[in-house]
């Protein structure tokens, strides 16, 4: 049972534009959220936050968003660069079942086309 | 380095034998986490210390998977009668407090044949 999804497991985007990548959540008592972006072969690293007092918060070129009605969120990544393609995890530190860690999405693979 | 530094980078070991993969945080970090990563899902959370104890090891899949972290620092996880099902990227990571940004190191890639 998959409380944060990634329904996306690929997104291409044009160099320069905008990319979106989504993540809904199925606990309600999820409170604050986390992207991590993993290149091939290295360990994920933290990319930006956001807490469910905010529904925004933003950091130079990355934007996070928070639906709460909704459960849902997304990461704006505007303009895409190249080194932008790479994977992409949705992750809170709430599991619901008394677990401590970090619970990850599936994974979005942006891919930055020149 | 000053980062989590993970070794080794790839073991491949048959099925049924022991495996060690060993974590060195990031000093001073008192938290320590240890994921496994399949192919196409996300990290998947095994256990976690707060300084010598394991605070929470409600991940770990069955009885083979062990881990220790004896002085606070170094962690090692230990499988036991590896199966081909435990195949993965094992990822640790270490942060200066509960809850706080994780910084993973690179991953020890597993391949029991």
């Amino acid at each position: 049972d998959q409380q944060v999804k990634q329904n996306s497991p690929s997104l291409s985007v044009q160099e320069g534009r905008i990319s979106i990548l989504n993540c809904d959540y199925t606990n309600s008592m999820f409170d604050y959220f986390l992207w991590y972006k993993k290149y091939p072969a290295e360990g994920p690293t933290f990319l930006i936050s956001i807490s469910s007092i905010k529904d925004k918060n933003e950091d130079g070129r990355f934007t996070v968003f928070l639906n709460k009605s909704a459960k849902h969120l997304s990461l704006h990544i505007v303009p895409s660069q190249p080194g932008d393609s790479a994977v992409y995890f949705c992750a809170s530190p709430y599991s619901g079942g008394g677990a401590d860690g970090l619970t990850f999405g599936k994974g979005t693979h942006l891919i930055i086309q020149p | 380095g000053a980062g989590v530094s993970q070794t080794p980078s790839n073991k491949v070991t048959e099925k049924g034998k022991y495996v060690e993969l060993r974590c060195d945080p990031i000093s001073g970090h008192t938290a320590l986490y240890w994921y496994r990563q399949s192919l196409g899902q996300g990290p998947e959370f095994l256990i976690y210390f707060q300084g010598t104890g394991a605070a929470d090891d409600s991940g770990l899949p069955n009885d083979r998977f062990f881990a220790v972290r004896p002085e606070g620092s170094v962690s090692t996880l230990k499988i036991q009668r590896t199966e081909r099902g435990d195949s993965a990227v094992y990822l640790c990571a270490s942060s200066f407090q509960v809850a706080g940004e994780l910084f993973f190191g690179e991953g020890s890639r597993l391949t029991v044949l």
